[in-house]
């Protein structure tokens, strides 16, 4: 069990580009979660995976986002067309069938 | 939809003494989970204690225990014998299963020596 892992840890990049990251969750657990957090604030829910279906959008998640979990191993989050107000840090989480969330270490948007 | 309130932005507490943490949350589900987590400046969420809503005994862990009232709608977090190591910011969560967790706002514990 080497835990939650995500890549990359910082990305910086310019309004208007897209941007993608990667989350490779515990193996053995079928849920997987995408969380926005800015500082000072707590997570916010963008949308869950369960296995390779997205079960659950935020209404956060505007059409520049989109999040893919294919064959429900690793998941996609990618931001198309950055603004500046995208600048966060991005949270994955899995959970196996007990209900619990483990977290990766995130990656921290910042958006110039 | 669920909401998680955590009415104090900031709490601090002396070495060695006891602290408790607030939160109360909104739903009309009878089955569901609550979670403290633990942010330190490292910014790894790390879960503390969890609670099931059907349990009427009280969750601990170490020295850390929560005070579940199912009907005020209510679960604080108790930390006995804090320590440096302690301080970070606290967020309080609840899910129903299957479905998306709701994180409150958190607290920022600072621990004094």
């Amino acid at each position: 069990d080497t835990g939650v892992s995500q890549d990359p840890r910082h990305k910086i990049t310019k309004r208007g580009q897209n941007v993608t990251f990667r989350c490779d969750p515990i193996s053995e657990h079928n849920r997987l979660y995408w969380y926005r957090q800015t500082l000072g604030q707590g997570p916010e829910f963008l949308t869950y995976f369960q296995n390779e279906a997205q079960l659950e959008k935020s209404r956060l998640l505007s059409d520049r986002f989109s999040a893919e979990r294919p064959k429900g191993s690793f998941s996609t989050l990618e931001i198309q067309r950055t603004e500046q107000g995208d600048s966060a840090m991005y949270l994955c989480a899995s959970s196996p069938p007990l209900e619990k969330l483990f977290f990766g270490s995130g990656t921290q948007l910042s958006v110039l | 939809a669920q909401t998680v309130t955590q009415s104090q932005p900031e709490m601090s507490v002396q070495e060695a003494e006891t602290v408790t943490l607030s939160c109360t949350y909104d739903t009309s589900e009878s089955d569901y989970y609550l979670f403290w987590y633990k942010q330190p400046p490292s910014r790894q969420m790390i879960l503390v204690i969890r609670q099931e809503a059907y349990k009427q005994q009280n969750a601990t862990e170490n020295r850390f225990s929560v005070n579940f009232q199912k009907a005020a709608k209510s679960f604080s977090l108790k930390i006995s014998d804090s320590q440096l190591g302690d301080a970070a910011m606290y967020f309080c969560a609840y899910s129903k299963y299957g479905q998306n967790f709701v994180f409150g706002p958190g607290t920022r514990l600072s621990v004094l020596p």
